[in-house]
């Protein structure tokens, strides 16, 4: 089936610790984004990738770090530096280029901080 | 910056009332896009609007995107417990979306 896969679904991390969250798609899409969503809040984006080896940071982009070596995988480190990580990860692609994209979401990953 | 604003940001309603959310750009947009997030889901595509002035309906669900291509609405009719979740609007500009801040809403069977 198409669609997006994120890994893994709960995580726990120690502080100090960089965790790595896998995000992998098979839609074909350019664009892959990366969102935080907090208990009754928005999706506020941190970063996003519209092609192979380039991505831009998005507005809440410090204490993580992506890749994009792949079209298909898109995965986000959040690192020591991020001093409140506790929160819901979404995962996102699109295409990019005319009026019409509609953003498929992964089914999130839930990272907690002990 | 770019904002979308999205209000109100909780609405409790008895099933069967009428539900409506708002939501605002700072900014012209390409288009309107309406996603919904059941409580522990992902969000879900609805729709999309990109015309001046467009209203769309999904059965008991009206998307209107503004004149200005600066707001837009969505409204239900008569809620049903199967409505509960989180709708959020994400408005476009560029290869750039801006999602609101989403409206929760609770029906109260």
């Amino acid at each position: 089936d198409g669609g997006i896969t994120q890994s893994p679904k709960y995580l726990f991390r120690k502080e100090g610790q960089n965790v790595t969250l896998s995000c992998e798609q098979n839609l074909n899409h350019d664009a892959m984004y990366w969102y935080r969503q907090d208990p009754g809040q928005g999706l506020r984006l941190i970063y996003y990738s519209q092609i192979v080896n380039d991505f831009q940071k998005g507005d809440i982009a410090e204490g993580y770090s992506v890749s994009r070596e792949k079209k298909e995988s898109f995965p986000l480190t959040v690192t020591s530096a991020q001093k409140n990580p506790t929160a819901f990860y979404l995962c996102a692609s699109s295409t990019i280029g005319d009026s019409g994209n509609t953003i498929y979401f992964g089914e999130g990953s839930w990272l907690t901080v002990v | 910056g770019q904002q979308v604003m999205q209000i109100p940001q909780y609405q409790h309603v008895q099933e069967g009332e009428d539900f409506t959310t708002y939501c605002n750009s700072s900014t012209t947009l390409s288009n309107i896009q309406w996603y919904k997030q059941r409580p522990g889901g992902h969000p879900v595509f609805l729709i999309q609007l990109v015309k001046s002035g467009e209203v769309k309906k999904q059965k008991r669900l009206t998307f209107q995107f503004g004149e200005a291509k600066k707001n837009s609405s969505l409204h239900i009719t008569a809620t049903q417990t199967t409505d509960v979740g989180t709708y959020f609007c994400a408005g476009r500009t560029g290869n750039q979306f801006y999602f609101g801040t989403g409206t929760s809403l609770t029906v109260i069977p």
